[in-house]
Parts: C-alpha cells; sequence; structure tokens
C-alpha cells in the first residue's frame, strides 16, 4: 500500500509568516494525527481526526495553529503567525481501526515537514 | 497523564553484538498498548514492536524482542545481532486502549560500530 504522503519536505520561513503543511493518508485509514517533534524531543501530538471530525485538539496552540481535515481524507496543518519556537519537524500519522493479529495497528507515519523559522 | 521515559539519550553497539534500551512509562490504566518505533535520518517513524499490556508473553520479531515488566511498568527493547542497518533514533512509546492517542519517550540515539 502507499504510505502517508506529506508536502512540502523542509520550509524555512521568517517569524510572523504563515504557513501551511499538507498530508494525504493511506486510503482507508479512518484515524489521522499531527505531531510536532522539536529537534531532540519524542514527538508530541497536536491533533487527532476520525474521519473530519476532531477527537483531540488539547495540545494545539489553537491561537496560531489550525487543522483541517475535510471529507474525511487529507489534512492541513496551518500556523500563522509563525514563531521562532514552532521550528520543528511536523509529522503526519494514519491508522487503520481494523485490527493486526488481534492487536490494533501502530500508526503509520509520513516523512515528515521540517520547519524552520528564522 | 501518562508519561513516558527513556533514560539513555545515546547507545552505542558493536556489530553483530546485542544491546538493550530501557523505557519506563506511568499510568494508571490496566489497559493500554505499548510500541517501539525507529526514526532513521529520512525522518519516516518505522514501527518495530508492539505489545498488548494484557499479554504475558513477551512479543518478538525477528532480531528484536522485548522485556516487559507490567508490575514495575517497565518495556525494553533488545536487539540481538546488530546490524549497522539499526542505527536509529528508537522511541518507546505508550497508547491508551480507550483513549487512543499516542505518547512517545524523549528517545534513545543508537549508534552502531562496524
Amino acid at each position: 500500500e502507499a504510505g502517508v504522503a506529506q508536502s512540502p519536505r523542509y520550509k524555512i520561513i521568517e517569524k510572523r509568516q504563515s504557513v501551511a503543511f499538507w498530508c494525504n493518508p493511506i486510503s482507508g485509514h479512518a484515524t489521522l494525527y499531527w505531531y510536532q517533534q522539536i529537534l531532540g524531543q519524542g514527538p508530541k501530538l497536536l491533533i487527532q481526526f476520525q474521519n473530519n471530525g476532531v477527537v483531540d485538539d488539547s495540545q494545539l496552540p489553537k491561537d496560531r495553529f489550525s487543522a483541517e481535515r475535510l471529507k474525511g481524507v487529507d489534512s492541513t496543518l496551518k500556523i500563522q503567525p509563525a514563531k521562532l519556537e514552532d521550528s520543528a519537524v511536523y509529522l503526519c500519522a494514519s491508522r487503520s481501526l481494523k485490527l493486526d493479529r488481534g492487536l490494533p495497528r501502530g500508526y503509520t507515519f509520513g516523512s515528515g515537514t521540517r520547519l524552520t523559522v528564522v | 497523564a501518562q508519561t513516558v521515559t527513556q533514560s539513555q539519550p545515546e547507545m552505542s553497539v558493536q556489530e553483530a553484538e546485542t544491546v538493550t534500551l530501557s523505557c519506563t512509562y506511568d499510568t494508571s490504566e490496566s489497559d493500554y498498548y505499548l510500541f517501539w518505533y525507529k526514526q532513521p535520518p529520512s525522518r519516516q517513524m518505522i514501527l518495530v514492536i508492539r505489545q498488548e499490556a494484557y499479554k504475558q508473553q513477551n512479543a518478538t520479531e525477528n532480531r528484536f524482542s522485548v522485556n516487559f515488566q507490567k508490575a514495575a511498568k517497565s518495556f525494553s527493547l533488545k536487539i540481538s545481532d546488530s546490524q549497522l542497518g539499526d542505527a536509529a533514533m528508537y522511541f518507546c512509546a505508550y497508547r491508551s486502549a480507550r483513549l487512543g492517542d499516542m505518547r512517545f519517550g524523549a528517545g534513545t540515539r543508537l549508534t552502531v560500530k562496524p
């Protein structure tokens, strides 16, 4: 199966500018996640979608971050305006609700977008 | 809140040798899942192995195995016959069976020496 696609792969912007990231999950995966991974740290969940509805956005800085998943497929994550501390890799992941050998499937991650805010 | 701790920022192993990466977690739940992910420089997170809390038997996947100690809340990863391609960041992760989102540790950078 095709993997999780993300674009762009790299982005450099100045602080206070806006930026958007795009994610195309694996076909049929109902659940989609956006994670922020700051250098030297593990990924931190920003938002979780189930189909086109938000399940958890408690850690999303809503004053500057927004995300949507129209039609329950592709998703975009936007930052407006960006701050220096937003420099990180933004990972998208999706998950099928079907079990694999009786266990929940792990997430399938994309290669991420590396954002540098200068 | 659930937390995941990886106390080894860096580990090194000789090719063909065995290495164990440590992970502990904190939770008050009884039903959850644990995972180990590998992140090479390409940044893509790759699932290495997973374990269900209710299963006593430790999971194994080829050269990768875990030592799951539920009472101690410990979930270590053992890599046998280490290969150069095993060099990467390794992340331990916890997922509640109820809530569904995954929490990651800070990672361990594994270096494999030829």
